[in-house]
């Protein structure tokens, strides 16, 4: 069954901590992206890799950090400096090229106490 | 960077009516314009998308128009079901770059 799989879909943690969201994907795209999503918000880019060992930050990076070491997996790490972690993160990935489809994560929900 | 504005937020129709939600972007060398659905605690999906060089997609129900000039695009939904009530998200993107999103738009088709 191939597509792209995120966990845990709730995930709750103290103020302070440093988190780590899981994206896998079997669709064997080059392309993984994050997305923080807040009412209102639309979808923001948080951190995207279009190559393995190599990523780039989005629109809203401080306080994520990310790694790329195999093609199937793009882990995001939320850490303690993220002054508002509270959020739905959703996991992306595409073919890399122009004009192609994002395939979507089913999301996780993150709740910072 | 690019900079994709979306109208309405929220928009509430009644069944069998038409529904459009509207996007503008700021860069004229945008040439993809993805279209996102998003039901109640569900990932998005594609549900329609254009390139610059189309200026009309219909897929039954589903159309998207772009004018290039005003540099907007629009979804029309005719018939509106309530299965239609979700998260609609505009996009554009250049090239190789990533998409930009709108804000996203809340759906509501009453019976």
């Amino acid at each position: 069954d191939g597509g792209i799989t995120q966990s845990p879909k709730y995930l709750f943690r103290k103020e302070g901590q440093n988190v780590t969201l899981s994206c896998e994907q079997n669709l064997n795209h080059d392309a993984m992206y994050w997305y923080r999503q807040d009412p209102g918000q639309g979808l923001r880019l948080i951190y995207y890799s279009q190559i393995v060992n190599d990523f780039q930050k989005g629109d809203i990076a401080e306080g994520y950090s990310v790694s790329r070491e195999k093609k199937e997996s793009f882990p995001l790490t939320v850490t303690s400096a993220q002054k508002n972690p509270t959020a739905f993160y959703l996991c992306a990935s595409s073919d890399l090229g122009a004009n192609t489809e994002a395939f979507f994560g089913q999301g996780t929900r993150l709740t910072v106490v | 960077g690019e900079n994709v504005e979306q109208h309405p937020s929220t928009l509430s129709v009644q069944e069998g009516d038409s529904a459009v939600i509207k996007c503008t972007y700021s860069d004229s060398a945008s040439n993809y314009f993805p279209w996102y659905k998003q039901e109640l605690g569900k990932r998005p999906q594609l549900i329609i998308d254009i390139r610059s060089n189309v200026g009309e997609k219909k897929d039954q129900r589903i159309a998207v128009t772009l004018n290039k000039t005003a540099k907007h695009f629009s979804l029309h939904i005719t018939e509106t079901q309530p299965e239609d009530s979700a998260v609609y998200f505009c996009a554009a993107s250049i090239g190789y770059s990533t998409l930009t999103f709108g804000k996203g738009t809340m759906l509501l088709v009453s019976p």
